[in-house]
């Protein structure tokens, strides 16, 4: 079945530090998104890509960074995170909007603390 | 710039009864969809429902359906026969459609039911 997965679950690193999180989907989706969810705040965007080579800020988008070298995957990078950026990181990714495109699914979501 | 409001941040409800989620949201747009996602204690976001803006129908999926108000810009979710399972933050949010790639997703903060056994 084709799903969506996040790597690392968790991870602590400590401020300063370079931090890579991997998101994988095997819908072969155009459109893949990062998200993240904080008390109060709902989930906000972060970043997105609507295909190959192309990459999108979002609301939220200083101290990260997305690329796109393949359909299958966008990892986002804090180039030097702080304790600010403790969250709860999303994946999604979506077709277009034809028919029932549009809906995006989401990964399981990476717990990051920044001590 | 759209927005989504969900007014109740906590609500709860006995298990086999009915309850209703409240959501409001503010666009110009003509063309959205309108979803609802579910988040256990799992963490997994999971949709539940969704609604295009252009269907005056309203979107049905077994025990859960929706009031969807497009002149009043409101979209709340009922849930009918309430069970444990069903414990878990529930979040609105809205998608701007339009030909070519799919849009973002605005949410708004969530509301987290409680069933009761």
């Amino acid at each position: 079945d084709a799903e969506i997965t996040q790597s690392p679950r968790h991870k602590i690193t400590e401020t300063g530090r370079q931090v890579t999180l991997a998101c994988h989907q095997t819908w072969n989706h155009n459109n893949m998104f990062w998200y993240r969810q904080d008390l109060g705040h709902g989930l906000r965007l972060i970043h997105y890509s609507y295909g190959v080579q192309d990459t999108n800020k979002g609301e939220v988008s200083d101290g990260y960074s997305v690329s796109r070298s393949n359909t299958e995957d966008l990892p986002l990078t804090l180039e030097s995170a702080a304790s600010s950026q403790t969250s709860v990181y999303f994946c999604a990714s979506s077709e277009g909007t034809s028919g029932r495109g549009g809906t995006q699914y989401f990964g399981p979501g990476t717990r990051l603390t920044v001590l | 710039a759209q927005t989504v409001t969900q007014s109740q941040p906590e609500m709860s409800v006995q298990e086999a009864e009915t309850v209703t989620l409240s959501c409001t949201y503010d666009t110009s747009e003509n063309n959205y969809y309108l979803f609802w996602y579910k988040q256990p204690p799992s963490r997994q976001m999971i949709l539940v429902i969704r609604q295009e803006a252009y269907k005056q129908q309203n979107a049905t999926e077994n025990r859960f359906s929706v009031n969807f108000q497009k002149a009043a810009k409101s979209f709340s979710l009922k849930i009918s026969d309430s069970q444990l399972g069903d414990t878990a933050m529930y979040f609105c949010a809205f998608m701007k459609a339009y030909s070519g790639n799919t849009g973002k997703l605005i949410f708004g903060q969530g509301t987290t039911l409680q069933v009761k056994p």
